[in-house]
């Protein structure tokens, strides 16, 4: 992934509202993907990952969805809260391609507005 | 549960000096990466190794080695500090051939050169 400068792309949401969140990747390669959460100073927090074998997969509060065909990747998050608030990335990795290098997308700040 | 762990949390160089950061990964795993984070920017791979072998290589300077040891942890050497080598370093570990080969981060380790 190049480098994207100093100004990330920003999603501001109310409290309670769900929030989406988009990634497009770049290598048709890739079959493992992550989205890292990643607050002020800290570093990238895991939150959910999928395989290129499904399409779709839930966890608390957060659903990933998989859209291989335009390599596509959207994160929502229910009922967002205000300890949400942070820069979400999505990261691709080739895993049945062998190598070990987890490429990060550009991240996007969410806010969360009370 | 035990995470990854970095030192020094934080390090102040000067221009033309010598750093080393280390990496601690999680109990068992086997593989371990590194990391540049410029501020507003996304994480841009460095290194990786597996199995103590570098396994992938990314936009590493030739002035930076890294290695991993007998009881995996790794360190990023760093000479001839230059002023935009000010980041935050992050090391990640996973497990190779586990089924979701999830990737976990530290905390991160912030050189200043100054």
């Amino acid at each position: 992934g190049e480098s994207v400068g100093l100004h990330l792309p920003t999603l501001s949401v109310q409290e309670g509202d769900n929030s989406i969140i988009n990634c497009a990747y770049s290598n048709s390669a890739s079959d493992y993907f992550i989205w890292y959460k990643q607050e002020s100073g800290k570093g990238p927090q895991f939150i959910i990952d999928i395989r290129s074998n499904m399409d779709k997969r839930q966890g608390q509060r957060v659903t990933v969805l998989l859209n291989k065909t335009v390599k596509h990747l959207s994160l929502q998050i229910a009922a967002t809260q205000p300890g949400d608030s942070a820069v979400y990335f999505c990261a691709e990795k080739s895993v049945t391609g062998g190598g070990n290098k987890l490429t990060f997308g550009t991240g996007t700040q969410l806010k969360v507005e009370l | 549960a035990a995470g990854v762990i970095q030192s020094p949390r934080h390090l102040i160089k000067e221009k033309r000096e010598t750093a080393t950061l280390k990496c601690y990964p999680i109990p068992r795993h086997d593989t371990v990466y590194w990391y540049q984070q410029g501020p507003g920017q996304d994480p841009q791979f460095l290194i990786s190794f597996y199995e103590k072998m570098q396994s992938d290589k990314g936009s590493i300077p030739d002035r930076f080695s890294a290695q991993q040891f007998s009881d995996y942890h790794s360190e990023l050497n760093m000479s001839s500090l230059e002023l935009g080598d000010s980041a935050l370093y992050f090391c990640a570990s996973s497990l190779v051939g586990e089924l979701r080969n999830t990737i976990y981060f530290g905390e991160g380790s912030w050189l200043t050169v100054v």
